[in-house]
């Protein structure tokens, strides 16, 4: 079936640096998206890419769709103590279903 | 903004007896409702589509009969974990998805159930 692999699977920085993770797929797909889930809680959108070659921000995040259309980032800048949680990207083909990558888990030292 | 309320948000159980779990909208209608099951520090998978008024489509793996989903009306489905047994433990999520868009990035999420089976 469809995978993404997502990297780093966990993070463990220092409050200000910034921080990258990425997402690729063997598959393209129409529309890459970033969500972050709180522990205990369903996951919350970030950002949605519509467009090889997008870059989009939303605060202190920026996430951009790759021109091959099989890969995505989202950066995060300056992060603060509440930025902690899992990041995940998910594809979605059209009406068809979500898939999920594995999660990026971020631990923040104040 | 669009609500999804997801009850109970944790459940304890005894091996053998029945779980049922709430997916409620809110504040708009969904003809579509998702759910998903997720294991300590994995990812989100699939469990099945809820299409309000027919059957729910379950993922390959995923047995219709343990997972009983009901989606009776636009604005609530439920998923009833029968005969639950400790390997069923796990947090399990829905998503919602209002009648107006067919897109997914407008999927709403709600916040979860932990499901603990003693």
């Amino acid at each position: 079936g469809q995978q993404l692999n997502q990297s780093p699977q966990s993070m463990f920085i220092q409050e200000g640096e910034d921080v990258s993770m990425n997402c690729t797929s063997s598959s393209i797909f129409n529309t890459w998206l970033w969500y972050k889930q709180d522990p205990g809680e369903g996951p919350v959108l970030l950002i949605a890419l519509y467009k090889a070659g997008e870059l989009t921000s939303n605060g202190r995040l920026t996430a951009q769709f790759g021109i091959t259309r099989k890969d995505s980032f989202l950066n995060i800048s300056a992060s603060i103590p509440s930025d902690v949680g899992i990041y995940f990207c998910a594809v979605s083909r059209g009406a068809q279903k979500l898939v999920f990558g594995q999660g990026t888990r971020l631990t923040i030292n104040p | 903004g669009a609500v999804v309320s997801q009850h109970p948000s944790r459940v304890i159980c005894k091996s053998g007896t029945s779980v049922k779990i709430e997916c409620r909208s809110l504040d708009f209608q969904a003809t579509t409702m998702f759910w998903y099951r997720q294991f300590p520090k994995q990812s989100l998978m699939l469990m099945a589509t809820s299409n309000e008024g027919s059957k729910a489509t379950y993922e390959q793996g995923v047995e219709k009969d343990k997972f009983l989903i009901n989606h009776a009306s636009l604005t609530l489905s439920t998923l009833t974990v029968t005969s639950a047994h400790p390997e069923d433990s796990s947090f399990y999520i829905c998503s919602a998805r209002p009648t107006w868009t067919t897109s997914n990035e407008k999927l709403f999420f709600g916040s979860g159930t932990q499901l603990s089976v003693l």
